[in-house]
């Protein structure tokens, strides 16, 4: 299976800060990856499929870049609805999908 | 709407059994992949299963292979994830989850979870 690591595991921030997660693959998995945001008590929602592609109605402060084995989602100025649980997600492989064990986003 | 609703959770024992399902509406069910996500208390996420259009192709994470079977029924705009033999460690939220996919200039599809449910939860417990 491929396993996705995620860094930091959790992170503080300030409103306006800008903000990188970063996601590395344990193999090559081109650009079959995928971010999420996850509230407390709430389903994860899509921010970014294909690595870098913005899902409709995301705001464009949220970013996905990278190819191959590393990844980043970048927040170019966090708001206080930003702060969360980030998953990343590879579908390389859709016989065995796996997610990053989760950066927790905390207000500073 | 776009909207899928889970139901059927609750609180089993282990050794027991467990039928959820999720109900699609708002767009057309027979078009897409689903998949079932889960997340066992204050852990992350963990996909579980997922199956295609036609029911043809039906994948799982090794910890449920044997004990779980995903099924839909296309005619019923549902989704539903037989749970056999479960345990302790089964415990979690279940969510269902509509598979988009994008096309790319070459290469496989793209494919990620668009659509979640809100959940149900199933608790194993004595």
């Amino acid at each position: 299976d491929i396993q996705m690591t995620q860094s930091p595991s959790s992170l503080s921030a300030s409103v306006g800060d800008r903000v990188t997660i970063t996601c590395r693959a344990s193999q090559s998995i081109s650009s079959y990856l995928n971010w999420y945001q996850q509230k407390p008590g709430k389903a994860p929602k899509l921010l970014i499929y294909a690595a870098s592609s913005l899902q409709s109605g995301v705001p464009s402060r949220f970013s996905g870049s990278g190819s191959g084995t590393d990844f980043t989602l970048t927040i170019s100025s966090l708001q206080p609805e930003d702060f969360a649980t980030y998953y990343c997600q590879q579908s390389y492989s859709t016989l065995s999908i796996t997610f990053g064990q989760g950066t927790r986003l905390e207000i500073k | 709407e776009v909207q899928l609703v889970e139901s059927g959770g609750g609180l089993v024992q282990p050794g027991g059994s467990l039928r959820l399902s999720c109900a699609a509406s708002g767009f057309t069910f027979s078009s897409y992949w689903m998949s079932w996500v889960r997340q066992a208390p204050g852990k992350g996420l963990e996909w579980v299963a997922n199956i295609k259009q036609d029911g043809s192709e039906k994948y799982y994470v090794d910890s449920v292979k044997g004990r779980f079977t995903i099924s839909r029924d296309n005619a019923k705009n549902s989704l539903y994830l037989q749970m056999n033999s479960l345990r302790a460690e089964d415990t979690a939220v279940y969510y269902c989850a509509r598979v988009g996919a994008a096309r790319p200039p070459e290469g496989y599809y793209y494919y990620y979870m668009d659509v979640w449910g809100k959940g149900t939860t199933v608790t194993v417990s004595s």
